[in-house]
């Protein structure tokens, strides 16, 4: 099935330094989300995007919404170590109603 | 205000068994999905129902997955008869429609299937 390709797989970075990720797809996508999910629990809700060049912050992350529709990155700045876990993009595809296409996934490790 | 909430959290059993898996979305949120995460496939979306109906189901893999939910606030995941290449983390998400994205997912549930 429809695949997205997060990279980098993982990242292991420094305390206060800042990340970027990126998601890219071979198709068009209407909305993009970004999830975090910590080791046991399920993905919370990062960001939502639903228009292509949108630029949305929520504290020290921000995401945008690629031009061509068929990429999108999240950028955090100043990390700290609770940034830790794996990140993940969701698209959602025109014409499949609810269904969410998720990326495979970010794993950020933050040392001291 | 609760989350989605699932259970078992963990649920251990032996081939052959059937397993029945539980959730209820967030009030108000009438789009349930069932996911199944492992480490070779990540997240792979199983059944989703808008409104207690199933929508699309092209993701169970087998007749030995069936998935029902009789109300708006439950719904189940059953596998019978488990196998040992059934175990994973099976998670329930809700949205608030079906034309609404933002899935809020439940913890979890790790299944082990020896």
């Amino acid at each position: 099935g429809q695949q997205l390709n997060q990279s980098p797989q993982s990242m292991f970075i420094q305390e206060g330094e800042d990340v970027s990720m990126n998601c890219t797809s071979s198709s068009i996508f209407n909305t993009w989300l970004w999830y975090k999910q910590e080791p046991g629990e399920g993905p919370v809700l990062l960001i939502a995007l639903y228009k292509a060049g949108e630029l949305t912050s929520n504290g020290r992350l921000t995401a945008q919404f690629g031009i061509t529709r068929k990429d999108s990155f999240l950028n955090i700045s100043a990390s700290i170590p609770s940034d830790v876990g794996i990140y993940f993009c969701a698209g959602q595809l025109g014409g499949t109603a609810s269904k969410l296409t998720f990326g495979t996934g970010t794993r950020l490790q933050v040392t001291l | 205000d609760a989350g989605v909430i699932q259970s078992p959290r963990h649920e251990v059993t032996e081939m052959g068994q059937e397993v029945t898996l539980r959730c209820k979305p967030i009030s108000g949120h009438n789009s349930l999905f069932w996911y199944r995460q492992t480490m070779m496939r990540g997240l792979e979306l199983l059944i989703y129902f808008n409104n207690n109906v199933p929508i699309d189901d092209s993701g169970m893999p087998e007749d030995r997955f069936s998935a029902k939910m009789p109300n708006a606030s439950f719904s189940t995941l059953k596998i019978q008869p488990s196998e040992p290449r059934d175990s994973a983390v099976y998670f329930c998400a809700s949205s608030l429609s079906s034309n609404s994205y933002e899935q809020y997912f439940g913890p979890g549930t790790r299944l082990t299937v020896t």
